[in-house]
């Protein structure tokens, strides 16, 4: 089992609409979680942590259930510029308190 | 003003050569990390500096070696290039060890032909 999983998608989404997905960590220790946004041959950007009793920044929304072991990313009323592969990350404690990337979701917004 | 840059963006080599990218950052971070992305864009860490010292160090093979001769400076060397060597590699760094944010650079694209 990977450390981090996600479904890769992609999510096809129509403009407005809304979109949910989910990411499983296999480390209960893990101590810290966050969405990194990745856009097409570009770098990664840190989107926003995610903390024990969910937290919201604009459109998007994180929620976090340590019992299950996932976080979760919503984003509402989705814009063209929505469109970009979003990486979960996972700081699970280890020596050096190194962060493990999911492998992406891939979400395309269309008009 | 760049926070995180790295040189070359593009490298392009024949696999056995030994070629090196290099990264600065100007945020007066303590930590710098290399990670490599590869076909799959699965981004995993390879390296880890704190302070000019050695944090972290996955399980790479020796043909790569990271130095950093101060803290706003990490280099990566790689002999003896292999094809599966190609991939993005991604400097990034951050306030501390251990820090939510990290800060990445633009990427360096590395072909092994």
């Amino acid at each position: 089992r990977k450390e981090v999983e996600q479904d890769p998608g992609p999510f096809n989404v129509p403009e407005g609409a809304t979109v949910a997905f989910n990411c499983t960590y296999s480390n209960s220790a893990s101590q810290s979680f966050f969405w990194y946004r990745q856009d097409c041959r570009k770098e990664p950007k840190l989107l926003m942590s995610v903390y024990s009793s969910g937290n919201e920044d604009g459109r998007f929304t994180a929620q976090l259930n340590r019992a299950s072991q996932y976080i979760s990313l919503l984003i509402r009323d989705s814009k063209l510029s929505d469109s970009a592969t979003y990486l979960c990350v996972v700081n699970m404690g280890a020596a050096g308190n190194k962060l493990t990337f999911g492998g992406g979701t891939r979400v395309l917004v269309k008009p | 003003d760049t926070a995180v840059s790295q040189t070359p963006k593009y490298l392009v080599t024949q696999m056995g050569n030994d070629k090196s990218i290099k990264c600065e950052q100007n945020l007066g971070h303590d930590t710098m990390y290399w990670y490599k992305q590869d076909s799959k864009k699965f981004l995993k860490i390879m390296f880890s500096y704190n302070n000019k010292e050695l944090i972290i160090n996955e399980t790479v093979p020796n043909r790569f070696s990271p130095k950093s001769p101060d803290k706003a400076h990490l280099n990566l060397h790689i002999n003896s290039l292999e094809l599966g060597d190609s991939a993005v590699y991604f400097c990034a760094s951050s306030y501390r060890q251990g820090a939510s944010t990290q800060y990445f650079g633009p990427g360096t694209r590395l072909t092994v032909l």
